[in-house]
């Protein structure tokens, strides 16, 4: 079983701050990485599919960074809003396999 | 309509009984999985299915049974239902093997 791992586990910031929370996963056999934002009541939403290393994505205030040599990427949010409150998890897939392999997430919890 | 619908939504059963949840996708993958999310875990993979024809285990499916009865149908069945089967329980589906998944709007299954 493959660790993939969260931090923080939960998160309480103000509207308008700027946020950021880690994901860290095996530094070898690398595949690809996922972010997938999930708000309470619904699905998992993809956010980013990343692969490779040094690869920097943005959505808008929402933006992602990957280092595969040291097995960690990192999820920003720039100006938190009451709407980015959710559960964001990251998902790591090996080349030696095909399963995603998630971590335990990070819960945002924004106050307006 | 949703891409990815799951039924029932809700489901109460005894211990001991069968329950099949059923899983449609109008996408077009040929790839889909079987997730359940229990609280302060996050996603952990049942099984999933690459094509009618290919079904794999996943890292947790021990009491679990599936059926890929067509492309854009797979089902998950619990044959003998125990309580510790009580969780949420989500169905994705990808284009390609690190493709984004895309999930539907989960089943909560409460086993008592």
């Amino acid at each position: 079983i493959l660790n993939v791992e969260q931090s923080p586990q939960s998160l309480h910031v103000q509207e308008g701050d700027s946020t950021n929370f880690t994901c860290s996963f095996p530094s070898s056999n690398f595949y690809a990485l996922h972010w997938y934002r999930w708000e309470t009541a619904k699905s998992p939403e993809a956010l980013f599919v990343m692969t490779l290393n040094g690869d920097e994505k943005k959505k808008g205030r929402i933006s992602a960074t990957l280092n595969t040599k040291e097995g960690y990427s990192y999820l920003y949010i720039k100006g938190s809003q009451p709407e980015d409150s959710a559960t964001y998890l990251c998902a790591f897939l090996g080349n030696a396999g095909n399963m995603l392999t998630f971590g335990g997430g990070t819960r945002l919890m924004v106050k307006p | 309509d949703a891409d990815v619908t799951q039924t029932p939504r809700n489901r109460i059963t005894k211990t001991g009984k069968r329950i099949m949840l059923e899983c449609s996708q109008t996408k077009g993958h040929d790839r889909m999985y079987w997730y359940r999310q229990d609280p302060g875990l996050g996603l952990r993979l049942i099984y999933y299915s690459f094509d009618v024809k290919d079904i794999n285990k996943g890292e947790i499916s021990d009491g679990y049974s599936v059926s890929r009865q067509a492309q854009a149908k797979f089902s998950l069945s619990l044959e003998s239902a125990i309580p510790n089967q009580t969780a949420l329980y989500f169905c994705a589906t990808s284009a390609r093997h690190r493709d984004e998944q895309y999930f539907g709007p989960g089943t909560r299954l409460t086993v008592t």
